[in-house]
């Protein structure tokens, strides 16, 4: 089973409307977790990066929230615009006792279209 | 500052042949991580590599090995190529390690047939 679960799997919203999208994760012991947004054809964006003891971290329209309690953490996206259609893929860190220090587990994405 | 560049960016290879594939990350980042991403499975970890050291590794066989030079550029090769390999390769670099942001390159689209 995987370690992260994202939902929904996909969405569609009209231009202008809010949106937030879900990551549960059973990865421990977490070290960080990461939101990425990729469009088609190209390489994913690093959106957000929060550790432990961050709650809430925002990049222009993009706010990320973690509650480290429940393993749930959420992207919300204000005011969409034609240019969010896109896929966010939800990457969680757990720190490793090997020498490589870390594990890393991925979401499948959401994706998302934004129409007019 | 330029970004992260993959070359090739598309490649067509049989199975049995084997692929390099490049990845100059961005100016002074010392990290490069590589992944695969396919329709079914997603992104998945290949390995990272910092000061010329792998450094991490996924869950992938023997046939699929990198390496990163002095100037921090860095390469992948996948040995023995199966139809499975059909993937996007991205690289991605960073500053120092796990817990820094990272920067993606644009992929490179490899086709076995």
């Amino acid at each position: 089973k995987n370690q992260v679960e994202q939902s929904p799997q996909s969405l569609i919203i009209l231009e202008g409307k809010n949106c937030t999208l879900q990551c549960n994760y059973t990865v421990s012991p977490f070290s960080n977790l990461r939101w990425y947004k990729q469009d088609t054809g190209r390489g994913p964006v690093s959106l957000t990066i929060m550790t432990f003891s961050e709650n809430t971290k925002s990049n222009g329209r993009y706010t990320a929230t973690l509650d480290a309690d429940t393993k749930q953490s959420s992207l919300h996206i204000t005011a969409s615009q034609l240019s969010d259609s896109a896929s966010y893929i939800c990457v969680v860190s757990a720190l490793s006792n090997s020498n490589s220090g870390y594990a890393l587990n991925f979401g499948k994405g959401t994706s998302l279209l934004v129409t007019p | 500052k330029a970004g992260v560049t993959q070359t090739p960016r598309y490649l067509i290879k049989t199975r049995g042949q084997q692929v390099t594939l490049s990845c100059s990350p961005i100016s002074g980042h010392r990290s490069v991580s590589w992944y695969q991403q396919t329709p079914g499975q997603g992104l998945q970890f290949l390995f990272e590599y910092f000061s010329e050291t792998q450094r991490n590794k996924g869950n992938f066989p023997g046939r699929f090995s990198g390496r990163q030079f002095s100037n921090s550029r860095s390469e992948m090769n996948v040995s023995t190529l199966e139809l499975g390999d059909s993937a996007l390769y991205l690289c991605a670099s960073s500053l120092g390690r796990f817990t820094d942001t990272q920067y993606f390159g644009p992929g490179t689209r490899l086709t076995v047939l």
